[in-house]
């Protein structure tokens, strides 16, 4: 399954609301995870099965949509939000990463 | 606290072999799916390899068929990635991930809930 993310870079401002979009080449059912790495560090689980936060992701990120569309929402970007996001499916083998979008100041 | 700890990288020839570890702690180890998943330099996510908990089932990306095998050593606490006939295209950091969900159903997928800090694999001449 290919994961397309788009758009490849996001330029906001602090405080902006930022809409990441992933896209399955198939059905994926709800099985979509979202990740955020920065320079030099892990990635870290933001949101897995479409929607629902990790242990101590704060509430501006939400996640939405199933099927082969879904969203990643950052309602007001922090400082520390400036950051390379993932998606990646878990319907089958094997399993799959988008691209990524880099969101910039 | 968890923590995931990879050895085992460096520099290799074409056509050379790596075995990397992950040594895993603050959980229990044999309860959990584990993966491998690489980061060439300036790029994106790519998932190698799986194994459940009891490393009964084994997974591949098409790139590690034939060439990798994965494994695990649950009284060590210990994840393994074999590697041979390694290539310049598998030059890569290379991390252990561990699944979130406890005795997950062999069969389904995972996400990764707790990444190690990688370790350096390049393959050059």
């Amino acid at each position: 399954i290919v994961l397309t993310q788009s758009p490849a870079t996001l330029s906001l401002s602090p405080g902006e609301r930022a809409t990441l979009s992933c896209r399955a080449s198939q059905s994926v059912s709800s099985f979509l995870a979202w990740y955020q790495q920065k320079p030099g560090q892990a990635p870290r689980l933001l949101i897995y099965d479409a929607f629902n936060r990790a242990t101590g992701i704060p509430a501006r990120f939400s996640g939405s949509g199933s099927g082969t569309d879904f969203t990643l929402t950052i309602s007001s970007l922090e400082p520390e939000d400036f950051a390379v996001y993932y998606c990646q499916q878990r319907s089958n083998w094997p399993l799959t990463f988008g691209g990524g979008t880099k969101v910039e100041i | 606290e968890v923590q995931l700890l990879e050895s085992g990288g460096g520099l290799v020839q074409p056509g050379g072999s790596l075995r990397l570890s992950c040594a895993a702690s603050g959980f229990t180890f044999s309860s959990y799916a584990m993966s491998w998943v690489r980061q060439a330099p300036g790029k994106g996510l790519e998932w190698v390899s799986g194994i459940s908990g009891s490393g009964d089932s084994t997974y591949y990306a098409d790139s590690a068929k034939g060439r990798f095998t994965i494994s695990r050593d649950n009284s060590k606490n210990t994840l393994y990635l074999q590697m041979n006939s390694l290539r310049a295209e598998d030059t890569a950091l290379y991390y252990c991930a561990k699944d979130p969900i406890y005795n997950r159903a062999v069969g389904a997928g995972n996400s990764f809930d707790y990444w190690g800090q990688g370790t350096l694999v390049t393959v050059s001449s």
